[in-house]
């Protein structure tokens, strides 16, 4: 059975760090994306970046590039979602899902996303 | 901002049918799969339709998806009062050298 499963809830200080989890099991974690979703209160879903861990292959959206750092262990099938400096506009439900890779003549990407994590709901207040 | 654009909400009786729209452009719809998602209240999404119009096992064939074009439609037959919860498309943009996913602005579906 496919499972990922997310760090828990966090709350943080503005300016402070954050790195969060998802544990990939039950299917070969170097052979699919993992991705980010970003869903803020009573928003609907933002794509964030999607890694392979296979290769460390990493595709951010243009909202999201220089804002997040995607990263991957693959010895441990865990992906990260890290922030260096934290803002209140942070504050959200961070799902991460896994993907399968379709490639075309020049390049592989995800195509969509079959398996989520129950979500890890990140809060920065000061 | 997304740049897939999906009516806000729909409504039906029980029994009834729904349409979901999602229009976009040469670089997303046009030339990539589009994938569909279920999020009922309080819930993860959980993925409903792929590569335009394909069931993941165990999803019922009230749902359907197509495409035409630069856009993609969710239909759902026989609705039920299980089926409210806000539905999402998505697909990849190769607008970029690196390309990135994207998802639609969201459609809350209601049963009367």
């Amino acid at each position: 059975e496919v499972q990922l499963v997310q760090s828990g809830a966090e709350v943080k200080k503005p300016g402070e760090s954050l790195k969060i989890s998802c544990k990939g099991s039950g299917y070969s974690f170097t052979s699919y994306w993992i991705g980010w979703v970003r869903q803020m209160p009573g928003k609907g879903l933002e794509w964030m970046g999607i890694i392979y861990p296979g290769d460390s292959d990493t595709r951010y959206s243009p909202s999201f590039q220089g804002q997040v750092t995607i990263s991957a262990d693959k010895s441990i099938s865990t992906a990260y979602l890290q922030w260096s400096s934290l803002k209140a506009s942070d504050t959200a439900m961070y799902y991460c899902a896994s993907s399968p890779s379709d490639c075309s003549s020049t390049s592989c990407y995800s195509s969509y996303f079959d398996y989520w994590g129950q979500g890890t709901l990140v809060t920065v207040s000061s | 901002q997304s740049v897939l654009t999906q009516p806000p909400s729909v409504s039906a009786a029980p029994g009834q049918k729904v349409t979901i729209s999602c229009s976009g452009s040469s670089s997303n719809i046009g030339n990539n799969y589009v994938s569909w998602y279920q999020q009922l209240p309080g819930t993860a999404p959980k993925l409903l339709i792929y590569d335009n119009n394909k069931r993941p096992s165990g999803i019922p064939d009230r749902f359907s998806g197509s495409k035409s074009g630069t856009s993609a439609t969710l239909g759902i037959t026989g609705l039920q009062t299980g089926d409210e919860a806000d539905y999402y498309c998505g697909t990849w943009d190769s607008s970029l050298s690196a390309g990135h996913g994207v998802f639609g602005t969201g459609t809350k579906v209601t049963v009367l």
